[in-house]
């Protein structure tokens, strides 16, 4: 079994200003780690994501991820975010012995103010 | 980059009736395509994979006489909510993926389609 957890649902944040929205996860086997993006009224779409390798990932948008194996942690960065960036955000894993069935944390609603 | 499309965007049906959600891969194959659920402010659930000529998997507590679902071709998957009730009122999000290329490929996430029950 595994769980996603994501330990801010709500984040505001200024335009400009840096923000991190965390991420953890437990599996009892090696996973791929995803963070999607949900704007009002859109489908998901994927910000970026860690199957192997280098362990800071970089996505779409500024966007930046690092996976930290021993503290199972997968938090999403963004130097400096847009008014545009506010929107929900999803962390996501699947197992390798199922790839394809994401499981999703509860959301990061993320709201930027100017 | 791959686009799924879902229809209808939004449905409302009466109590006791059925709805159909039909999710669409517009330029590629998907050999896989997944149903989530997703409740307001809430994450999204996965209900079911589908897989093209076969019968779909269902998850642990998702009633498959239900939830219809037919993947009658590689670009096409279809829910059918049977005999709706009030509390199935939610969101239903599709996804789909490529055929395999040798790796692991990313799920394409169609809009969505709300569907509410009086």
């Amino acid at each position: 079994a595994q769980s996603v957890t994501q330990l801010d649902s709500q984040v505001p944040v200024f335009e400009e200003a840096p923000v991190e929205l965390r991420c953890n996860y437990s599996s009892s086997v090696s996973v791929y780690l995803f963070w999607y993006v949900q704007y009002p009224n859109q489908g998901l779409q994927l910000l970026l994501k860690y199957l192997s390798g280098s362990t800071l990932v970089k996505g779409i948008n500024g966007f930046e991820a690092e996976f930290n194996k021993s503290q199972t942690s997968f938090h999403l960065r963004k130097p400096s975010v847009h008014i545009s960036d506010t929107a929900e955000y999803f962390c996501a894993v699947s197992n390798l012995n199922s790839w394809g069935k994401l499981q999703f944390g509860a959301g990061t609603q993320v709201v930027v103010t100017p | 980059g791959a686009v799924v499309s879902q229809h209808p965007s939004r449905v409302i049906c009466k109590s006791g009736t059925s709805v159909k959600i039909e999710c669409r891969s517009l330029d590629f194959q998907a050999t896989t395509m997944f149903w989530y659920r997703q409740f307001p402010k809430k994450s999204l659930m996965l209900m079911a994979t589908s897989n093209e000529g076969s019968k779909a998997t269902y998850e642990q507590g998702v009633e498959k006489d239900k939830f219809l679902i037919n993947h009658a071709s590689l670009t096409l998957s279809t829910l059918t909510v049977t005999s709706a009730h009030p509390e199935d009122s939610s969101f239903y999000i599709c996804s789909a993926t490529p055929r395999p290329r040798g790796g692991t490929d990313t799920q394409y996430f169609g809009p969505g389609t709300r569907l509410t029950v009086l």
